[in-house]
């Protein structure tokens, strides 16, 4: 079964100071994704990998950074967060053709 | 990014009801899913869909894949207390691993 595992689930920062949350699967899927969720937005795609050393921007890049040096894991940066930052954040595979989340990182930053 | 149009926003129901959701789209898509999202939980995938005119269900959940491949339908029969939540879909087009969502419905059931 795939499983999508992400950490922290819960990270409160200030502005400027460097966080990652990582992301790592359980299997060796070529697709990953990241996603930010506000209300009434809905599911924003902030960048997605499509194998090792393969990124591209999504819809709302601005800020973030990835990295996908190997396929288990595809780590989200926010180099100097910002307020604006704040929000739902969830890693996300694909699977036989069916998208999977992981649980969710809830980033607050002050 | 385009997202889909998911209607109605937000339902009020009382336990019993069956309840209706459709997303719609300019484009076609080869693949629908549906996703419940609890508060501050992930998404987790309900039904998927992959041809046009597709009936499938899961339990009391029914979801349909429209025939014009624009759009795409969910009911959810005898609501119970526990169905609370966000509803939302996904489209994913042939070839695409980008997929393109809907805002979600959010759906409150009185016992």
């Amino acid at each position: 079964e795939a499983q999508v595992t992400q950490n922290p689930r819960y990270l409160i920062t200030v502005t400027g100071k460097k966080l990652t949350v990582t992301c790592s699967q359980n299997m060796n899927h070529e697709y990953m994704s990241w996603y930010r969720q506000d209300p009434g937005l809905g599911l924003r795609q902030i960048y997605y990998s499509m194998n090792v050393e393969v990124t591209d921007k999504g819809d709302v890049p601005e800020g973030y950074k990835v990295s996908r040096k190997e396929k288990r894991n595809f780590p989200l940066i926010l180099e100097s967060p910002s307020p604006n930052q704040t929000s739902l954040y969830f890693c996300a595979i694909l699977y036989t053709g069916e998208l999977f989340f992981g649980e969710g990182s809830r980033l607050t930053v002050l | 990014g385009q997202q889909l149009n998911q209607s109605p926003q937000s339902m009020f129901i009382q336990e019993g009801e069956d309840v209706s959701m459709n997303c719609t789209s300019s484009s076609i898509f080869n693949t629908w899913l549906w996703y419940k999202q609890d508060p501050g939980e992930g998404p987790v995938l309900l039904i998927a869909l992959y041809k046009a005119g597709e009936l499938t269900s899961n339990g009391r959940l029914t979801a349909q894949f429209g025939i014009t491949r624009k759009d795409s339908f969910l009911n959810i029969s005898a609501s119970i207390p526990s169905d609370v939540g966000i509803y939302f879909c996904a489209g994913l087009s042939g070839g695409s691993y980008i997929p393109t969502f809907g805002r979600g419905t959010s759906l409150i059931v009185h016992p």
